[in-house]
């Protein structure tokens, strides 16, 4: 069975403070595919980053960053210097390769919120 | 570059009626894909299509469908609607070869009284 497990409900931190958002997976597929998006009250889920099983590089963007870890099936986010626009429903979601689709598994999602 | 355009954005049905979202997917994405989600459930995959076939279905009734047409715009139906289909209905898309980035539009809002 898949699964993807956000522990953080919710998260509240003041503006500038780094953040990390929590994401544990499981998974019987060797390919699999990692996934997090952004929500904000509009609606629409923003693709942020897509990682492959087989690439456990780090990822930094701006003051995005990613750490995969396959050895403890983690795959964390991290904002720097968090700012006010930074604030909404962050969801890691899993994609396996079991079968020839793109379905999406996705955790039960992290509300941050940032203060000013 | 147009994102994943859903419509109607906001509606208001009752119960026992039908309803059809629909989706126009990224220029050149075959794949289109929808979702539910609700306070309770979380976001949870409803169908696939891949050149208007459906390709994977989730755990869903069957007053649940869809259809993809050849311009890989897409459309869910809903009928005999109960109030707990009363939910965000998010569509996305993705393109064939580079299947593994998925897309997704503003969602439909649909509240059923």
């Amino acid at each position: 069975a898949q699964k993807v497990t956000q522990a953080q409900t919710e998260i509240s931190v003041v503006e500038k403070e780094d953040v990390t958002l929590d994401c544990v997976y499981e998974t019987r597929d060797t390919t699999y595919y990692l996934f997090w998006y952004k929500q904000p009250p509009s609606g629409e889920l923003v693709f942020l980053i897509r990682r492959n099983s087989f690439d456990e590089q780090n990822e930094i963007s701006g003051r995005y960053s990613w750490n995969f870890q396959k050895s403890t099936s983690s795959f964390n986010f991290t904002i720097t210097a968090s700012q006010v626009v930074d604030s909404a429903v962050y969801f890691c979601a899993l994609m396996g390769r079991g079968g020839a689709t793109n379905k999406l598994i996705f955790g039960t999602g992290t509300l941050l919120a940032v203060q000013p | 570059k147009a994102g994943v355009t859903q419509t109607p954005r906001y509606l208001i049905k009752t119960r026992g009626q039908q309803v059809t979202l629909s989706c126009s997917p990224i220029s050149g994405h075959r794949s289109v894909s929808w979702y539910q989600q609700t306070p309770g459930q979380g976001l949870q995959f409803l169908f696939e299509y891949f050149s208007e076939t459906q390709r994977n279905k989730g755990n869903f009734p069957g007053r649940f469908s869809g259809r993809q047409f050849s311009n890989s715009r897409s459309e869910m139906n809903v009928s005999t609607l109960e109030l707990g289909d009363s939910a965000l209905y998010l569509c996305a898309s993705s393109r064939s070869g580079d299947e593994n980035t998925i897309y997704f539009g503003e969602g439909s809002w649909l509240t059923v009284v």
